[in-house]
């Protein structure tokens, strides 16, 4: 099964608008990380947010939230007020703690495209 | 800038062939994680080193393999390379073994194309 899923492999939206990103995900651990990362078209990776399966609040960084629904098992990226720049291809990751493996692993991405 | 550096950028070579990609952390960070990122497996761990010794392997093929240096700088060997090796390949590296919020970063990758 897929840890991480990603059901949008494309989205719009237009310039100063909001956007949300989806992501679920599947584990049995009582305690994990969620990251999302953002992959321009120059190809780096870039570190946007992390939700910590024991915060009770949702994550915010800027213009970046996470909507953490634990429940639901999904930690949707909401970004607020787009630009341009926010063009990219953005990845959903979780980190499994008692697991023996330390790795982010990684969804299938979702490229978002901002219209001006 | 995060701070990671993979070199070369770009690397074009024949099947068969063997190279080798490397990557220096994060001052002070102790972890490397190499990932593959291809347009039909997407982004694939490979290999984890901490401190110098191997941590967990991933979908790491046998004809590929890894170090981890004393200064922390790490190396990934592919050989008897094959069309299909032909993706972008992430060094990232982190503080300490992978600690819960423990984030990654990345290197700007080695585009390989295999011909």
């Amino acid at each position: 099964a897929q840890k991480i899923t990603q059901t949008q492999p494309g989205m719009f939206v237009q310039e100063k608008e909001a956007v949300t990103l989806d992501c679920t995900y599947d584990t049995s651990d009582q305690s994990y990380g969620l990251f999302w990362y953002k992959q321009p078209s120059s190809g780096e990776m870039i570190f946007l947010i992390y939700q910590g399966s024991y915060d009770e609040q949702n994550a915010t960084e800027g213009r970046y939230s996470l909507n953490f629904q634990k429940a639901r098992k999904s930690a949707n990226l909401v970004i607020s007020a787009s630009q341009l720049g926010d063009s990219a291809m953005y990845f959903c990751a979780m980190r499994e703690s008692f697991s023996s493996a330390r790795q982010l692993t990684f969804g299938s991405g979702t490229q978002l495209t901002v219209l001006p | 800038d995060s701070g990671v550096t993979q070199t070369p950028k770009h690397l074009i070579t024949a099947t068969g062939q063997r190279v080798t990609l490397r990557c220096s952390p994060r001052s002070g960070d102790l972890s490397v994680y190499w990932y593959q990122q291809s347009l039909d497996q997407g982004l694939q761990f490979l290999i984890h080193y901490y401190n110098g010794e191997e941590r967990a392997k991933g979908n790491i093929l046998e004809r590929f393999s890894a170090q981890q240096f004393p200064d922390l700088h790490s190396e990934l060997n592919l050989s008897s390379l094959e069309l299909g090796d032909s993706a972008l390949y992430f060094c990232a590296s982190s503080t300490r073994g992978g600690e819960e919020g423990e984030k990654l970063f990345f290197g700007s990758g080695t585009q390989l194309s295999v011909l």
